[in-house]
């Protein structure tokens, strides 16, 4: 697609469950990135995977998130048993590494909501 | 480990002023230098990036940043504002090649009173 993409946009989840979330990123971008971002807060960076290379977990805040790239393709963000704490945008972002550099293109996000 | 400090949570300027967004960053070697914009309801947008060259860059909108490698800093810069510039600023800094994560600031939350 043109854009990154990422669904679902806007998921409302009861506190426990387990959520998925998915990143189509821009063709030919090896890098992908989830950042987090929270009402009235900055964006919190997540996880980061380029190419083939083991990922960047360090900003992963617990062991009930984790996140594949299958491919070097598509990503998931799994979060289990979910608490209201987790209730973020989730920013799903790639990279272009042409020439002009690594410019970060975003998704519109999943808005989650543990309720 | 890289970061980024943007000491003003929040700015309000009159219409037509000029602006500047504070911006310091912690990075061990060359950085690449980012400010993205995020207005109401919308994604991310970058506005400029600093990689090398010129340490004054020009950006959309009218923005420009200047690099100060003494001073650590990558502050933004508007000669006039106008209200739809009113939205978060968020400055960023990542590796060289490309192959480095990106690390955000907090934001600055911009407002333009007529």
């Amino acid at each position: 697609g043109a854009g990154v993409s990422q669904s679902p946009s806007n998921k409302v989840t009861e506190k426990g469950k387990d959520v998925e979330l998915r990143c189509d990123p821009i063709s030919g971008h090896t890098a992908l990135y989830w950042y987090r971002q929270s009402l009235g807060q900055g964006l919190e960076f997540l996880i980061y995977f380029q190419g083939n290379s083991a990922p960047d977990k360090s900003g992963l805040p617990s062991d009930r998130f984790s996140a594949e790239r299958t491919g070097g393709s598509v990503s998931t963000l799994t979060i289990q048993r979910t608490q209201q704490e987790d209730s973020a945008v989730y920013l799903c972002a790639t990279v272009d590494r042409g020439d002009s550099g690594n410019t970060i293109y975003f998704g519109e996000g999943s808005w989650l909501t543990v309720v | 480990a890289q970061s980024v400090t943007q000491p003003d949570i929040h700015i309000t300027v009159s219409e037509g002023a000029s602006l500047e967004l504070r911006c310091n960053y912690s990075y061990g070697a060359t950085p690449y230098l980012f400010w993205y914009v995020q207005s109401p309801g919308q994604g991310l947008q970058l506005l400029l990036k600093y990689f090398s060259g010129d340490t004054l860059v020009q950006g959309i909108k009218g923005f420009e940043a200047e690099f100060k490698r003494s001073q650590s800093s990558f502050n933004l810069r508007k000669p006039s504002v106008h209200w739809s510039d009113a939205a978060e600023y968020f400055c960023a800094v990542g590796g060289p090649g490309g192959y480095q994560k990106v690390t955000f600031g907090t934001g600055t939350k911009l407002q333009v009173i007529p």
